[in-house]
This record gives C-alpha cells, sequence and structure tokens, in this order.
C-alpha cells in the first residue's frame, strides 16, 4: 500500500498560470478531501469527495475547482493562479464508515509569483 | 460560529511531564467524530487518536489519552510521560456524520518540549 500519494512536491507558478495537483490513494477509500495549510495556520478545506462522481465546495473553494471520475484519484485544479494561493496543499482520504481517522498525502508545496 | 476551537496557540512544556491540549467544539449533530493530528516539523500530517459521539469510554493509543466531556463539548487531547520528539503542531478536528462529512480542523496548538 503506498497510502496517499501526491505529486508533485514542490512548483513554482507564475500569476495566471494554470496547474492540476494531484492525489492517488490505493485504499478504496470512498472519502477524499483537499485542504490548504497557510504559514503558521491550521488546514482549511477547499472541496471534498464522498465517492466517484460527486463533489462538495468546502470553506475556500474559489480558484479551484476538483474532479472525481475514479475511487483512486481525486485531482485538484488550479486556474489563474493568484499569490494568495500559495501554500501547501494537502489531500487526504478516509475509510467508509463512520469514525474514522484520515491518511493524508505528504503534501505540495505551491508558490505563486 | 467557529467548529473547532483551540484556545492555545503555542505551549512549554518540560521533559517528562503531562501534557493537555485543550479543543472545544460546536455542533448540533448528534453523530460527530473528534480527531487529533500531529504535525512536525517535517510537514507530514500524522493521525493520533479520534473519539466518536457514541463511544462511551475515552479513547487512548499509547501515551495519547482523549479526555472527552460531552456535556462541556470538550475533546482535550493528554500526552502522558511527554518527549522531545513530541514537540509539533497538533490540531483537533470534527467530523459531523449527518451534516455534511467534512472534516474541520481547529487553529492548532504548537508544543514545545523542554529538556
Amino acid at each position: 500500500n503506498a497510502g496517499v500519494t501526491q505529486t508533485p512536491k514542490f512548483r513554482i507558478l507564475k500569476i495566471g498560470q494554470s496547474m492540476t495537483l494531484q492525489c492517488t490513494q490505493d485504499m478504496n477509500h470512498n472519502y477524499m478531501y483537499w485542504y490548504r495549510q497557510d504559514p503558521g495556520m491550521g488546514l482549511k478545506l477547499i472541496y471534498y469527495s464522498v465517492g466517484a462522481g460527486i463533489t462538495d465546495k468546502g470553506e475556500v473553494p474559489n480558484g479551484y475547482n476538483v474532479s472525481r471520475s475514479t475511487t483512486e484519484d481525486f485531482p485538484l485544479r488550479l486556474e489563474l493562479a493568484a499569490p494568495s494561493q500559495t501554500s501547501v496543499y494537502f489531500c487526504a482520504s478516509v475509510q467508509n464508515g463512520p469514525l474514522n481517522g484520515q491518511y493524508f498525502g505528504p503534501g505540495t508545496r505551491l508558490t505563486v509569483t | 460560529a467557529q467548529k473547532i476551537t483551540q484556545t492555545q496557540p503555542g505551549m512549554f512544556v518540560q521533559e517528562k511531564e503531562a501534557v493537555t491540549l485543550d479543543c472545544t467544539y460546536d455542533t448540533s449533530d448528534p453523530s460527530y467524530g473528534l480527531f487529533w493530528y500531529k504535525q512536525p516539523s517535517s510537514g507530514e500530517m500524522i493521525f493520533l487518536i479520534y473519539q466518536g459521539s457514541y463511544d462511551q469510554q475515552n479513547a487512548t493509543e499509547g501515551r495519547y489519552s482523549l479526555n472527552f466531556q460531552k456535556a462541556r463539548k470538550s475533546a482535550n487531547l493528554v500526552i502522558s510521560a511527554s518527549q522531545l520528539g513530541d514537540s509539533a503542531m497538533y490540531f483537533c478536528a470534527m467530523r459531523e456524520m449527518n451534516r455534511d462529512d467534512k472534516i474541520i480542523f481547529g487553529k492548532g496548538t504548537r508544543l514545545h518540549i523542554l529538556p
């Protein structure tokens, strides 16, 4: 089991560029989440998905899009990158069932200049 | 209104002492889960412990225990016999099962263990 994998680990974008952050889990988890963590802060939920074909907005969805065509993959798309999107992005998944801890990916450190 | 409140932005504790990290939550959902995560300076998020709203006993995992006081809506993390490696950020989180399945995090507490 690789758990939750994220690519890339680091990325520098210019303002206005677009990119996709990849997230894959091999644990057959239905629930997947994208968070951002700004320096010295907690995690804010961007988008989440409770299963393939279903996505919902979190606390800070503006400027991002997601899709969930398979159980394993949950990519996060940034369109027209802005400096305010400089952050560390974490993908997480959680086992089916009521109350279980999330498994987190290692994070993607994104800088927009 | 904040769903998860961690009132201690930072704490300094002597090695080998017990530590209590505070967490209060706000929900009207009768079915929910509470979680604690550790984030060392390396940046990864490590799941420590969880407590279900219907669990009768406080959760324990090794040196970690969760002091769950449902009526007070608090879910404090207790670390016994602290070690230098416990220095990290600690986040409390909640998942409301009947609401929207989101998992929301508090702002965290930075714990420093002093030798």
